[in-house]
């Protein structure tokens, strides 16, 4: 089982859509949860850190079950320039701080 | 914010050379920093962890001796690839952090292609 699994993509969607992304993790020592968005052939760049008490920022929705070990991301009225692949991140405490990618959520919004 | 350098951004080289890629935190000292491979349509995958003044802890599967890195500063860490071959054309992203709560910054990238 991998570490870090996410929904498989590719997801397409209209403009305007509100589409969600789901995230599980098998590791209980992961501490700390982020969602990253990565464009076609360029770096990781951080979208949030994810909180237990949940978190937005304008029109994204990040969201922690630490007891289901699951992290979702909700993105409402989406533009086309959310397309892209969406990477779950959590990063591993007792294994000196490094960071576990999912395989990542490709997402197309269409005009 | 933090902010990592890396450089080069791309690099074509023959097969059987070595091509080294920096990675520079411009702004704050890392004493960790990671270098991660990712395959076209796959996602990043973590090679080692460099660490300042000690030696990089390598994941399973990736060969210390062919992957050397060299963390010498609190400010750089290098990776080089050394014999290369065609097998070893991949997106290199090393990346760095302030914080675990606050997340990790990543270089751009560099495109290696081995010919």
């Amino acid at each position: 089982r991998k570490e870090v699994e996410q929904d498989p993509g590719p997801f397409n969607v209209p403009e305007g859509a509100t589409v969600a992304f789901n995230c599980t993790y098998s590791n209980s020592a992961s501490q700390s949860f982020f969602w990253y968005r990565q464009d076609c052939r360029k770096e990781p760049k951080l979208l949030m850190s994810v909180y237990s008490s949940g978190n937005e920022d304008g029109r994204f929705t990040a969201q922690l079950n630490r007891a289901s070990q699951y992290i979702s991301l909700l993105i409402r009225d989406s533009k086309l320039s959310d397309s892209a692949t969406y990477l779950c991140v959590v990063i591993l405490y007792n294994q000196g701080g490094k960071l576990i990618f999912g395989q990542g959520t490709e997402l197309s919004v269409k005009p | 914010g933090a902010v990592v350098s890396q450089h080069p951004s791309w690099v074509i080289c023959k097969s059987g050379t070595s091509v080294k890629i920096e990675c520079r935190s411009l702004d704050f000292q890392a004493t960790t920093m990671f270098w991660y491979r990712q395959f076209p349509k796959q996602s990043l995958m973590l090679m080692a962890t460099s660490n300042e003044g000690s030696k990089a802890t390598y994941e399973q599967g990736v060969e210390k001796d062919k992957f050397l890195i060299n963390h010498a500063s609190l400010t750089l860490s290098t990776l080089t690839v050394t014999s290369a071959h065609p097998e070893d054309s991949s997106f290199y992203i090393c990346s760095a952090g302030t914080g675990m709560n606050y997340g990790y910054t990543f270089g751009s990238g560099t495109r290696l292609t081995v010919v």
